[in-house]
């Protein structure tokens, strides 16, 4: 199966600033069938980003996603004070689905 | 818009089985996959398997292979996981969730139930 190794495990910052998350991939992720999650403390967590870089529905455009092959980012161009959780990414090209160990993102 | 509505938390004794429900509101399941997403206390998210109801097909995480089945009830839209032989270790919070399928039991996950807590205590 392909393990996601995202980093950093957490990530301090201030709101305003930019955020760069990473996932990296140990084998190709086939058609780059990546998605991000959003998830905050006692909350589901909510799909982002799939397909490496396609916003889901609803979702704010300071959000976006890169990367091809192993080699993956979420990018928050400037931190809003909700923007403060731990992020996962997914992959969904080969079976098994499986995901990273998340980022946590946190306030400076 | 659909909304995943799973029943309410449990608590089970090692060795029993447990099983959680996740109806479908404002929707079908159509062609979509329903899958199982679990969270032991302060950790990450795990799949544990899923099914596609049109098709009928189910795919299962190896690790859980044998312990966990999953169904869907097309006719109520409702999906149920259910997971035997429980131990400490599958304490968690269990999500179920629709998928959009892309490949054969593979799919990003799109809409997330509320969660349910089970908890696996002597």
């Amino acid at each position: 199966e392909i393990v996601l190794t995202q980093s950093p495990g957490t990530l301090s910052l201030s709101p305003g600033e930019r955020a760069t998350l990473s996932c990296r991939a140990s084998q190709s992720v086939t058609r780059n069938y990546l998605a991000w999650y959003q998830q905050k403390p006692g909350q589901a967590p909510r799909l982002l980003v799939y397909g490496a870089s396609s916003r889901a529905t609803g979702i704010p455009g300071r959000f976006s996603g890169s990367g091809s092959g192993t080699d993956f980012t979420l990018t928050i161009s400037r931190l809003e004070p909700e923007d403060f959780a731990v992020y996962y990414c997914q992959q969904y090209g080969n079976s098994p689905n499986t995901f990273g160990q998340g980022t946590k993102l946190e306030i400076k | 818009q659909v909304q995943l509505v799973q029943s309410g938390a449990e608590v089970k004794k090692p060795g029993s089985s447990v099983k959680v429900s996740c109806k479908a509101s404002g929707g079908t399941f159509n062609t979509y996959a329903i899958s199982w997403v679990r969270q032991a206390p302060g950790q990450g998210l795990e799949w544990m398997g899923g099914i596609i109801p049109i098709f009928g097909t189910e795919n299962y995480a190896q690790k859980l292979q044998g312990r966990v089945t999953i169904t869907a009830d097309e006719s109520t839209d409702t999906a149920y996981m259910e997971l035997s032989s429980l131990r400490s270790d599958d304490t968690a919070v269990y999500y179920c969730t629709r998928g959009f399928v892309v490949i054969p039991a593979c799919y990003y996950m799109d809409v997330w139930g509320q969660g349910t807590t089970v908890t696996v205590s002597s």
